[in-house]
């Protein structure tokens, strides 16, 4: 069974500090990797990929990801309360034969971002 | 219209009723998929369809019915449900190859009364 684990929350930070979500996943072919916002009643919005280990940041939002320790996080700098929603980590578990690909997403992470 | 989108946003049926979802994506994309989202649930993958042809079948029970007539359309019909499958249903797309990122739509509220 492939999983992907996120702690559901809630996490709260106040306004203007760095938010720290952390997503493991257990599949070590694993080959990219999804954080997604999802407010309430809506849908989840890509907010950024990553392939290789390292950093990579887009804006106040910094994806990192750990191979050899399975795990991938999302840091959120200056967060603000319009950053309160779920994050969904997601795993691709690779291509389907015939094209598609697999995601295999965790339950999210519930984060509160306090005035 | 851009992006991906879903109709109707809501949608009550009774058990015995006959309906259909219908997504559209306007990204060119070649993979279109249904997910379902239950309260405190991940999300599920139900189908995967590429270049209309389905390459996923997720052990969906037979009340479900995809159909994809080509690559930026899909529908799920939908007949004698059961109240456990009132949830959020999605449908996303994505470039066919591997590693590409999915693009959701707003989704489906269903309730089955």
């Amino acid at each position: 069974q492939k999983e992907v684990e996120q702690n559901s929350g809630p996490l709260s930070v106040p306004e203007g500090a760095i938010a720290s979500l952390n997503c493991t996943y257990s599949d070590r072919g694993s080959q990219s990797f999804f954080w997604y916002r999802q407010y309430s009643g809506k849908s989840p919005e890509l907010i950024m990929f990553i392939y290789s280990n390292g950093d990579k940041e887009d804006g106040r939002f910094t994806a990192q990801l750990n191979k050899a320790s399975q795990y991938v996080s999302l840091l959120i700098r200056d967060s603000q309360p319009s950053d309160s929603a779920t994050y969904l980590c997601a795993v691709n578990n690779g291509g389907l034969t015939g094209g598609g690909n697999k995601l295999t997403f965790g339950t999210g992470t519930q984060l509160k971002v306090e005035l | 219209e851009t992006g991906v989108t879903q109709t109707p946003r809501h949608l009550v049926m009774g058990m015995t009723n006959k309906k259909s979802l219908k997504c559209e994506q306007h990204l060119g994309h070649n993979a279109m998929y249904w997910y379902k989202q239950s309260a405190k649930k991940p999300l599920e993958l139900m189908f995967v369809y590429n270049f209309k042809e389905q390459t996923e079948n997720n052990s969906v029970p037979s009340r479900f019915s995809p159909e994809c007539p080509n690559s930026s359309h899909l529908f799920l019909h939908l007949h004698t449900l059961q109240p456990e499958d009132s949830a959020l249903y999605l449908c996303a797309s994505s470039q066919g190859q591997q590693l590409y990122e999915q693009y959701f739509g707003p989704g489906t509220r269903l309730t089955v009364t």
